[in-house]
């Protein structure tokens, strides 16, 4: 069973195109983190969030976390090339003794095509 | 500059034949890890290390094994592996891996194929 389950798993859109991507789960979430993989690279963080009802922007990125803390959404706005690459969603479950470790959705391939 | 290093970045080898995958961060963080990624899994948690001389096992430790003797290294060992450890492996370091937020640093990956 997949602790975070990420939609849509591929996307494929025009360049100027706005998109929102979706992490949901059936467990709380301390808090829910979003990272980019560009081919042949690790992930990189790009944002934290950590209270419920959070929305964060990171320029064309908008980061949502669900008030219940169980979900999250990215939404970016006029996507650009540069913009393609793997978005994960992570997060650590908000239970005892699973707080070690950072569980992994499985990911949305998005491509931008100018 | 912060990074975490990990070495080879490619590894061709056969089946049953020992190797290690090494793994540095120049952070002073307390947490590592190793994940296996593979397509349709996504990312999936190896063994991690909450300090030196503490490992513990994730989600997938059959045939892997780790060792934490000092805070910057973390090498994952394949004693005999076999096709089904092809896979890109990520080796990862946070300051902990408690508190909420906590940033996780990842290596460029090692692309590894057993034949």
């Amino acid at each position: 069973t997949q602790l975070l389950e990420q939609s849509p798993q591929f996307l494929s859109i025009q360049e100027g195109e706005n998109l929102t991507v979706y992490c949901n789960s059936s467990s709380v979430f301390s808090s829910l983190q979003w990272y980019r993989q560009e081919p042949g690279e690790g992930p990189v963080l790009l944002v934290t969030v950590v209270t419920g009802g959070e929305v964060k922007k990171l320029k064309r990125l908008t980061f949502q976390f669900g008030d219940a803390r169980k979900d999250s959404s990215l939404h970016i706005t006029a996507a650009q090339p540069g913009d393609t690459g793997l978005y994960l969603c992570a997060g650590r479950p908000n239970s005892g003794g699973s707080n070690y470790k950072l569980t992994f959705g499985k990911g949305t391939l998005l491509t931008v095509n100018p | 500059e912060a990074q975490v290093t990990q070495n080879p970045r490619y590894l061709i080898t056969v089946t049953g034949k020992k190797l290690t995958v090494t793994c540095s961060q120049n952070m002073n963080h307390e947490y590592m890890s190793w994940y296996r990624q593979d397509p349709g899994l996504g990312l999936r948690q190896i063994y991690y290390s909450m300090n030196v001389e503490v490992t513990d096992k994730g989600d997938v430790p059959e045939g892997y094994k780790v060792s934490r003797k000092e805070k910057r290294n973390f090498p994952l060992i394949l004693e005999s592996p076999s096709p089904n450890q092809t896979s890109l492996y990520f080796c990862a370091s946070s300051l902990d891996g408690v508190r909420a937020g906590t940033e996780a640093f990842f290596g460029q990956g090692t692309r590894l194929t057993v034949v």
